[in-house]
């Protein structure tokens, strides 16, 4: 069974810094091409970047509200996908979920911007 | 403004069907695969439908997809409560270089 499981959300003030992981299990996660996608408080969903698997050359894509302030990794070594993420301000609210690239989603965790 | 375009609200009562419409372009729907997603109050989006008409294993055949052009259609026939939720679609985008979304419909069983 396909397993994702965010953790590390929390409150930062903005212009702070915050690391989000994704642990997975269930598949193999070192072929898989990962996404974060997010959600604002009432509001849809945002798709916010992925990374391709190593054996396609691990790049990533970003969108333009976050690009060149989040950063997404992975360790294949312990099956976990990172987004760190820099700068935030408060339209960065939002649950933020990991997903194996629209397939697989996790049940996310909140990231709140706030003074 | 989301760059796929859903409506935003859908209906029906128990038993029948509906569909929700996906509008998108040349190089999003036009060129790429469309998916579609469930979440249901509270929860994770779950995925409904992927490479336009295919569905996961557990997705009841209620759910059918389908893609003409730049435009996409989720239908959903004998319509359950539990149903009630908001329905999304998406696409990748070879111009924005990234996956797309549509602002969601929200469907109410009446």
């Amino acid at each position: 069974e396909v397993q994702l499981v965010e953790s590390g959300g929390g409150l930062v003030q903005p212009g702070g810094s915050l690391r989000l992981s994704c642990a997975a299990s269930g598949f193999t996660f070192s072929k898989a091409w990962m996404s974060w996608v997010r959600q604002a408080p009432g509001k849809g969903l945002e798709w916010v970047g992925r990374i391709k698997s190593k054996s396609d050359g691990g790049t990533t894509d970003y969108a333009a509200p976050v690009k060149g302030r989040f950063s997404i990794s992975r360790d294949d070594s312990i099956n976990t996908l990172y987004l760190q993420m820099n700068s935030l301000n408060t339209e960065d609210t939002a649950v933020y979920y990991c997903t194996t690239d629209q397939i697989y989603w996790g049940q996310g965790t909140l990231v709140t911007v706030s003074s | 403004q989301s760059v796929l375009t859903q409506p935003p609200s859908a209906s029906g009562t128990p038993g029948q069907r509906v569909t929700i419409s996906c509008s998108g372009s040349s190089s999003n729907i036009g060129s790429n695969y469309v998916y579609w997603y469930q979440q249901l109050p509270g929860t994770a989006p779950k995925l409904l439908i992927y490479k336009n008409n295919q569905r996961p294993s557990g997705v009841p055949d209620r759910f059918s997809g389908s893609k003409s052009g730049t435009s996409a259609s989720l239908a959903i026939s004998g319509l359950r409560s539990e149903d009630e939720g908001d329905y999304y679609c998406a696409a990748w985008d070879d111009s924005l270089s990234g996956w797309v979304f549509g602002g969601g419909t929200k469907l109410t069983v009446l």
